[in-house]
């Protein structure tokens, strides 16, 4: 099945430096890219998504890139805010397939000092 | 804020026991997937519903089962509960297709 490996585990930044998460998945049939901001007690949010069609998704501070060769994809975060601060989860789905089960990397903790 | 809401909020139950948590998805999500949380781990999927029938399920024992209903409403029931059972369950909904949404989760405690 699919594995999603997920690093750093924790990030620490100064408000207002860039942020990036990093993550890899292991089945190539994999297609459909999200990823979740989770504070402490509360619901995962999605924030972005990326479709294999596509090699880069932005959305103001937010983007993501995808590389399917290397079957990697990252989360970038600009110009951090404290309110960032969150634990980030990547997950991976076969989109189009019988069912849209999401595979979770292990999570980032980010924490932006102000 | 999602249109995903869970109940209850927190329980605790003993080793043994039976459960039966709920989720009520956003109208016109026909889709439902529920997923384990234990602390500081990613989400685990269990199973997923897709209008009122099993379609997909993970690595987790027959004693996890679950039922959608027609008004987007679903169950995750467990027996036998076993201590490893505490956990945060999340549901998720979807209008169909690969987006999901998630509601706020039940923190289980099995004593």
């Amino acid at each position: 099945g699919e594995n999603v490996e997920q690093h750093p585990s924790t990030l620490s930044v100064q408000e207002g430096d860039s942020a990036v998460i990093k993550c890899t998945y292991s089945d190539s049939a994999s297609n459909y890219f999200p990823w979740y901001k989770q504070e402490l007690g509360k619901r995962p949010q999605l924030i972005i998504d990326i479709r294999s069609n596509v090699g880069e998704k932005k959305d103001q501070r937010i983007a993501v890139t995808l590389n399917k060769t290397a079957k990697h994809f990252s989360l970038h975060i600009t110009e951090t805010q404290p309110e960032d601060s969150a634990v980030y989860f990547c997950a991976a789905s076969k989109s189009g397939g019988s069912n849209y089960k999401l595979t979770f990397g292990k999570g980032t903790l980010l924490t932006v000092n102000p | 804020e999602t249109g995903v809401t869970q109940s209850p909020t927190h329980l605790i139950k003993t080793r043994g026991q039976q459960v039966t948590l709920r989720c009520s998805s956003q109208s016109g999500h026909n889709t439902v997937s529920w997923y384990q949380q234990a602390l500081g781990q990613g989400p685990q999927f269990i199973f997923q519903y897709y209008r009122e029938e099993e379609n997909g399920r993970g690595n987790f024992p027959p004693r996890f089962s679950g039922l959608q209903f027609p008004n987007y409403s679903s169950e995750l029931n467990v027996n036998a509960l076993e201590l490893d059972d505490s956990a945060l369950y999340l549901c998720a909904s979807s209008p169909g297709g690969d987006t999901q949404y998630f509601g706020p989760g039940t923190r289980l405690t099995v004593l």
